[in-house]
């Protein structure tokens, strides 16, 4: 199976302040089928990217993907006060579908 | 709008089976592929595995000898049963949509989730 590490752990960032979350894949996702969630507490996860680098539907653009091959990045520019949440990335390019770990991005 | 709720017990012993059904409305079940995906306790995701109305399924490998799907078209339900139960098993069991038509899939709405316990 195809394994997600996701890094860093925990990112700390101000509101308004740009952050990067990198997911590593142990090989190859097939045709950059990738996709990123978001998840506060007691709430599922909700669908952010897609395909590596297209937005879901009600995503504002301040959420980007990009990547391909093994290496993939979800970033956010000018973060607001409600994107302050878990991040998971999710490969379904192979079977079984797999999750990274997650990266929490807090407050600084 | 699509929304799915999962229901069933949130309590099970240790060697039983868990068993959860997800009920789906605001789409047509005939019309999507759907999956089981857990959550541990302050810890990441796990797919389970997906149905189809067609009986096409696949399940995790890592607990592919414990897990049935099924789906019941008439009551737009889809349903999950994990036998030989243990705490590692302790969960919250979300059902959700694949996007995309097909078993590889990401997922576009998820139910709110329901935490099983496993404990005697």
């Amino acid at each position: 199976e195809i394994v997600l590490t996701q890094s860093p752990g925990t990112l700390s960032l101000s509101p308004g302040e740009r952050g990067t979350l990198s997911c590593r894949a142990s090989e190859n996702v097939r045709s950059s089928f990738l996709a990123w969630y978001q998840q506060k507490p007691g709430q599922a996860p909700r669908l952010l990217i897609y395909g590596a680098s297209s937005r879901a539907t009600g995503i504002p653009d301040r959420f980007s993907g990009s990547g391909s091959g093994r290496d993939f990045t979800l970033s956010i520019s000018r973060p607001e006060p409600e994107d302050f949440a878990v991040y998971f990335c999710q490969q379904y390019g192979n079977s079984p579908l797999t999750f990274g770990g997650g990266t929490k991005v807090e407050i600084k | 709008q699509v929304q799915l709720q999962e229901s069933g017990p949130g309590l099970v012993k240790p060697s039983e089976t868990l068993s959860l059904t997800c009920t789906v409305s605001g789409a047509s079940i005939s019309s999507s592929y759907w999956s089981w995906i857990r959550q541990p306790p302050g810890k990441g995701l796990e797919w389970l595995g997906y149905i189809h109305y067609s009986g096409s399924s696949d399940y995790n490998p890592s607990l592919k000898s414990r897990v049935t799907l099924s789906v019941d078209t008439s009551k737009s339900q889809f349903s999950l049963k994990l036998t030989s139960v243990t705490a590692a098993d302790t969960a919250v069991y979300y059902c959700a949509r694949h996007l995309r038509s097909g078993s590889s899939s990401d997922f576009d709405y998820w139910g709110q989730g329901i935490l099983v316990t496993v404990s005697s």
